[in-house]
C-alpha cells in the first residue's frame, strides 16, 4: 500500500528565513503534486512533477521531484506572511487509476 | 471557465433530513471526485466517477450516494447521516492533459445535528 508522509507536520518560522518540507513516498510513482489549502478553504494545485529531476518555482516556493529517492522537496525561500497555509503532497496510487494518495499536510505560519 | 463550483456552501441538517451536494465543472475533464476532510487531516477520497461512471468507491457507508448526470455534474445525496459526518466535503475534477491534476472546489462544510 502506497504511504506519503511529510515532514515536519507543523513549521513555524520567522518571516525572512529558508526552510524546506520533505515529501517521502514508499512505492514508485513519477508524479506528484502540492497543494495549498488556507484554513477553512479549499485546496490549491501549486505544482505538478512528472518527472524525475523536475524542478518547479512560483515565487518564493520550490519544489523538486526525485523519484529514485521517492522523495519531493518543498523549498521555500525568505518567508513572508502570506505563506502560512497547509501543504500537501499527493501522489498518484497506480497508474491509470485517478486515486491521489495525500501526505499528511504540513502547516507553516510565518511570524514576523 | 477555469474552475469547479459547489453548492451550498454551508449545509445544517438532522439526522433524518435528506439533502444533496452538488458540483459542476466546465472544463471537458473526464474525472470527478468526491473527497471528505475533517479538521488538520488530508482529504479522504470517498467516490470517483470516470466518464460518467463509478470507478471508485472507497467502503462509503450507503447513507451517502453519489450521483453524476452528466459529464459536468456529480452529486452527492445524503440521508440519515451522523454527526460524525459533519467535515468539509470537496469536489475536484481532473484529466485535461493525461495526468491526475485534480482542481478542487470551494467546498460544502456540513454539520450534522
Amino acid at each position: 500500500e502506497l504511504k506519503v508522509e511529510q515532514n515536519p507536520l507543523f513549521l513555524s518560522m520567522q518571516e525572512g528565513k529558508n526552510y524546506t518540507i520533505y515529501c517521502n513516498y514508499s512505492t514508485t510513482s513519477d508524479r506528484l503534486y502540492w497543494y495549498r489549502q488556507d484554513p477553512g478553504k479549499s485546496l490549491e494545485s501549486l505544482f505538478v512533477l512528472l518527472s524525475n529531476g523536475a524542478v518547479k518555482q512560483e515565487g518564493r516556493l520550490m519544489a523538486s521531484l526525485d523519484t529514485k529517492a521517492r522523495l519531493s522537496t518543498l523549498h521555500i525561500t525568505a518567508a513572508v506572511h502570506d505563506l502560512s497555509a497547509t501543504y500537501f503532497c499527493a501522489v498518484d496510487s497506480t497508474f491509470g487509476t485517478d486515486k491521489l494518495i495525500f501526505g499528511t499536510g504540513t502547516r507553516l505560519q510565518v511570524f514576523p | 471557465d477555469t474552475e469547479v463550483t459547489q453548492t451550498p456552501k454551508h449545509l445544517v441538517m438532522g439526522m433524518t433530513n435528506k439533502k444533496s451536494l452538488k458540483c459542476e465543472q466546465h472544463m471537458g475533464h473526464r474525472a470527478m471526485y468526491w473527497y471528505k476532510q475533517k479538521a488538520k487531516k488530508p482529504p479522504e477520497l470517498m467516490f470517483v466517477y470516470s466518464y460518467e461512471k463509478l470507478s471508485i468507491n472507497e467502503s462509503v457507508p450507503s447513507r451517502f450516494s453519489p450521483e453524476c448526470p452528466n459529464s459536468s455534474l456529480l452529486n452527492l445525496h445524503l440521508h440519515a447521516l451522523q454527526p460524525e459526518d459533519s467535515a468539509l466535503y470537496l469536489c475536484a475534477s481532473s484529466g485535461a492533459g493525461g495526468y491526475n491534476e485534480q482542481f478542487f472546489g470551494p467546498g460544502t462544510r456540513l454539520t450534522v445535528l
